[in-house]
């Protein structure tokens, strides 16, 4: 059975940072790309990274590139993401979802984990 | 980038109806669309991708179709549990930018 677990999140100020982690079991991570999504507090869904399998093509979305940086410990069946320079608006429940091997679809999702940035 | 809108925005219906939900990409994504249920309180499920496959366990009076700027979800045979908010998303290249949703209430 697929399942993504993240931790790491909670409250944070303005200004700090955090460090998300996902940890996978029930495939072979290493065979797969991995997103994480976020989702604000009654708002809708937001992609914010991905990497590739082997970490050799990393995307960013706009709201959080040069902040942000998503990377992987296949050893490890891992997923991270370093989140930096924090905003208020960067508040939301992040997602760890595996990729499908055809295309950059989400098949499994995690539980999330709330990010709170406030001061 | 190419933004993704939906229409509508919420919707209600009954049970046993059937409901079309539209998503539309401001440029020509071939079939890279995904559809995806969230239930109130609850995480995303992946629907349907290649905008008309149904993923694994996804009941049959769920359909999409569509190509390039047009696509459609179509939910036939209302059912209660089909009280979410959905999400269509594109995957031909970053960034995979969702739509804003649409509300389906019963």
């Amino acid at each position: 059975e697929v399942q993504l677990v993240e931790s790491g999140g909670g409250l944070v100020k303005p200004g700090g940072s955090l460090r998300l982690s996902c940890a996978a079991s029930g495939f072979t991570f290493n065979e797969y790309a991995m997103l994480w999504v976020r989702q604000a507090p009654g708002k809708g869904l937001e992609w914010v990274a991905s990497i590739s399998h082997r970490s050799s093509y990393l995307y960013y979305g706009d709201s959080v590139k040069g902040r942000f940086t998503i990377s992987r410990d296949n050893a490890k069946n891992s997923l991270f993401l370093q989140m930096d320079a924090l905003r208020a608006e960067d508040t939301a429940v992040y997602y760890c979802t595996r990729v499908r091997r055809d295309g950059y679809i989400s098949d499994y999702w995690g539980q999330g984990t709330l990010v709170t940035v406030s001061s | 980038d190419i933004q993704m809108t939906q229409s509508p925005s919420s919707l209600s219906a009954s049970e046993g109806d059937t409901v079309t939900i539209t998503c539309r990409a401001s440029q020509d994504i071939s079939n890279f669309l995904a559809w995806y249920q969230q239930k109130p309180g609850k995480v995303p499920h992946l629907l349907i991708f290649g905008a008309s496959t149904l993923h694994s366990g996804v009941p049959p009076r769920f359909t999409g179709g569509g190509s390039g700027t047009d696509f459609t979800l179509t939910i036939s045979g209302l059912q209660t549990e089909d009280v979410a908010t959905y999400y269509c998303q594109k995957y031909d290249s970053a960034p995979y930018t969702f739509g804003p949703g649409t509300k389906l209430d019963i």
